[in-house]
């Protein structure tokens, strides 16, 4: 099982619709958690940091559910902007703390 | 803003021979990634580097990848002899510290023919 796991898509949707990604981690002991964004071809670029109360920013929402070891991101009113590949980033079951990247959800925003 | 330096940001090369990447951290940043990305994957980590030493690099395939980071600042990452497998952009980060948030640098998008 990889430590970490996504949904590759690739996520179809209109403009203005709602679209949520999760990622499941395997290693119960990560304290830290991210999204990132990257575009084709270009570097990763960090979307949102994911606490454990949730937070938000603008139209995203990022979810960390500890007990199902799963995190989420929720892009309200999507724009064709948005379509990229998105990152799941989880702390590692080593002790060094390795981030280890998911493989990506892809989104595409068609008009 | 403060970024992420690599170079070459791209490199075409031969099997067989060797190439060398660079990479220049945000001033500050204690912690040093190098990652491999495929296309259609998402990064691996092959060395992290605490300062000057080398705290992880249980995926970097030591026969022919060396990484070195001797005064705790830049960073420069080797193979050799290059394979057509290792195809791929090579992507460096930095971070303040151990397990926070990552800043990447622009890739070096690596063919070997």
């Amino acid at each position: 099982r990889k430590e970490v796991e996504q949904d590759p898509g690739p996520f179809n949707v209109p403009e203005g619709a709602t679209v949520a990604f999760n990622c499941t981690y395997s290693n119960s002991a990560s304290q830290s958690f991210f999204w990132y964004r990257q575009d084709c071809r270009k570097e990763p670029k960090l979307l949102m940091s994911v606490y454990s109360s949730g937070n938000e920013d603008g139209r995203f929402t990022a979810q960390l559910n500890r007990a199902s070891q799963y995190i989420s991101l929720l892009i309200r009113d999507s724009k064709l902007s948005d379509s990229a590949t998105y990152l799941c980033v989880v702390h590692g079951s080593s002790n060094t703390g390795k981030l280890i990247f998911g493989q990506g959800t892809t989104l595409q925003v068609k008009p | 803003e403060a970024e992420v330096a690599q170079s070459p940001r791209y490199k075409i090369t031969e099997k067989s021979q060797a190439v060398a990447f660079w990479c220049d951290p945000i001033s500050g940043h204690a912690t040093l990634y190098w990652y491999r990305q495929i296309l259609g994957q998402g990064p691996e980590l092959l060395v992290q580097f605490q300062d000057e030493s080398v705290v992880d690099d249980s995926q970097l395939p030591k026969d022919r990848f060396s990484a070195e980071r001797l005064k705790g600042v830049d960073s420069t990452l080797k193979i050799q002899p290059a394979e057509l497998g290792d195809s791929a952009m090579y992507l460096c980060a930095s971070s303040r510290g151990r397990n926070e948030k990552l800043f990447f640098g622009s890739g070096t998008q690596l063919s070997v023919l």
